[in-house]
């Protein structure tokens, strides 16, 4: 059974601040996506990694996969308050066959000045 | 261009009741998926239906059922609704093809079953 595990759950951030949040996942997939979340709102899409090695940037944030750790990470760079969100990474369950995704529970950023 | 819409917004059901929620996309994509998501649990796949004429089942889809009606509309339909459905319903939809693999959401319905 596919696991995607994120850390943290919960991350309170100064302005101008850099961190990290993890997206661990069980099984073999070299398909990896970022989502963004607005209170009260849908997902939005932030990046979709493809491949081992993959990296890819937009703004202030910085996502990378490395398939053999089965690890991502979203970077987050001098971070602002329009950044406060909750973050998702998801695996495709069939290693990208279907699209058929498992989610993390989601990280959940306040960016306080 | 509406992208992906849902129907209705917000519903409020009895045990017991049963209800459909409608989804149309106008972006051509071939697949299409329906999501609940609960307070910490992250998202969770109920069906998809990979092209039109075909449905499967995800991670979670005992007490409901699905319609894949044609290329643009895909509908989850609660036959006896249970207060463990209480959830935020997702649509999502993928043009399925190499290189382009996001999933674009719908704005979501919000269930409560009492």
């Amino acid at each position: 059974e596919l696991k995607v595990e994120q850390n943290p759950l919960f991350l309170s951030m100064q302005e101008g601040k850099n961190y990290t949040i993890y997206c661990n996942y069980s099984t073999t997939s070299d398909r990896l996506y970022w989502y963004r979340q607005d209170p009260g709102k849908s997902l939005e899409s932030l990046f979709v990694l493809l491949s081992n090695g993959a990296v890819k940037q937009e703004g202030r944030l910085m996502a990378s996969l490395d398939t053999k750790a089965r690890l991502s990470t979203l970077h987050i760079t001098a971070a602002v308050h329009d950044l406060s969100a909750t973050y998702f990474c998801a695996v495709d369950m069939h290693g990208g066959s279907q699209g058929n995704l498992i989610f993390g529970k989601g990280t959940k950023l306040s960016v306080k000045p | 261009n509406a992208g992906v819409t849902q129907t209705p917004k917000f519903q409020v059901l009895k045990t017991g009741q049963s209800m459909t929620l409608q989804c149309a996309q106008d972006m051509n994509h071939n697949s299409m998926y329906w999501y609940r998501q609960d307070p910490g649990m992250g998202l969770r796949l109920i069906y998809y239906s990979a092209s039109e004429g075909t449905t499967d089942k995800g991670e979670v889809p005992n007490g409901y059922n699905v319609s894949r009606l044609n290329k643009r509309e895909f509908s989850l339909r609660l036959e006896s609704a249970a207060p463990s459905q209480t959830s935020v319903y997702f649509c999502a939809t993928r043009w399925g093809g190499v290189g382009t693999d996001t999933q674009y959401f719908g704005p979501g319905t919000r269930l409560t079953v009492l």
